[in-house]
């Protein structure tokens, strides 16, 4: 079965500064996609970047980032100049043959 | 706006309930999924159906169930309510019944009491 593992419970960054978030999985599948979901105080549920599993190049949306190592499975998310309105829960999750399965999240709180 | 749409945004019923919540996809989208987010089990996927066919089936409890009517909105059924029960439930659709892309209701929160 898959797993999706985030390390990270909480981080914190201040405002216009740069974060990663770290989420590493487990597969033995050859095709997949990985996302990364925004969840704020709102609790809507807002896909933030995807990652096709064959392609090599990392994916990119404006401030945010990945660096997507396939052989080490690990998928993490940079945000580039942090805005308040980037706090939320972030949820790593992966897509193989079946379901999609999320990781536990992690809380990003962005400080003014 | 995702497009998708669920009612009630809030429900709080007793133990030993019954409960139905509803979703509407977006439109054009023929497949709906059911998540269960709660504090102690995170994000589990439920159930996906599929132009009115069940697809996949995840760690649905006996006591839920689901279906897709033919006008693709979907209901999922909640009975002999547990306390543990309580939780942000999220319906989602997609297009193909492929999850590279997925849109998310705002959920329905369950409080049983």
């Amino acid at each position: 079965a898959q797993t999706v593992t985030q390390s990270q419970p909480e981080m914190s960054v201040q405002e216009a500064e740069t974060v990663t978030l770290s989420c590493t999985y487990d597969t033995s599948e050859n095709n997949y996609y990985l996302f990364w979901y925004k969840q704020p105080p709102s609790r809507q549920m807002i896909l933030v970047i995807r990652q096709e599993a064959y392609k090599q190049q990392n994916a990119t949306e404006n401030r945010f980032s990945v660096n997507f190592q396939k052989a080490a499975k690990s998928f993490s998310l940079k945000i580039s100049d942090s805005q308040l309105g980037d706090t939320a829960m972030y949820f790593c999750a992966f897509s193989g043959l079946d379901k999609l399965v999320f990781g536990a999240g992690t809380i990003l709180r962005v400080k003014s | 706006d995702s497009g998708v749409t669920q009612t009630p945004k809030h429900l709080i019923t007793a133990t030993g309930q019954r409960v139905t919540l509803r979703c509407s996809p977006r439109s054009g989208d023929l497949s709906v999924y059911w998540y269960q987010q709660s504090l102690d089990q995170g994000l589990q996927f439920l159930i996906q159906y599929y132009n009115g066919e069940e697809r996949a089936k995840g760690n649905i409890l006996e006591r839920f169930s689901a279906q897709q009517f033919p006008d693709l909105h979907s209901e999922l059924n909640l009975s002999s309510l547990e306390l543990g029960d309580s939780a942000l439930y999220f319906c989602a659709s997609s297009v193909d019944g492929h999850n590279e892309k997925l849109f998310f209701g705002s959920g329905t929160q369950l409080s049983v009491l």
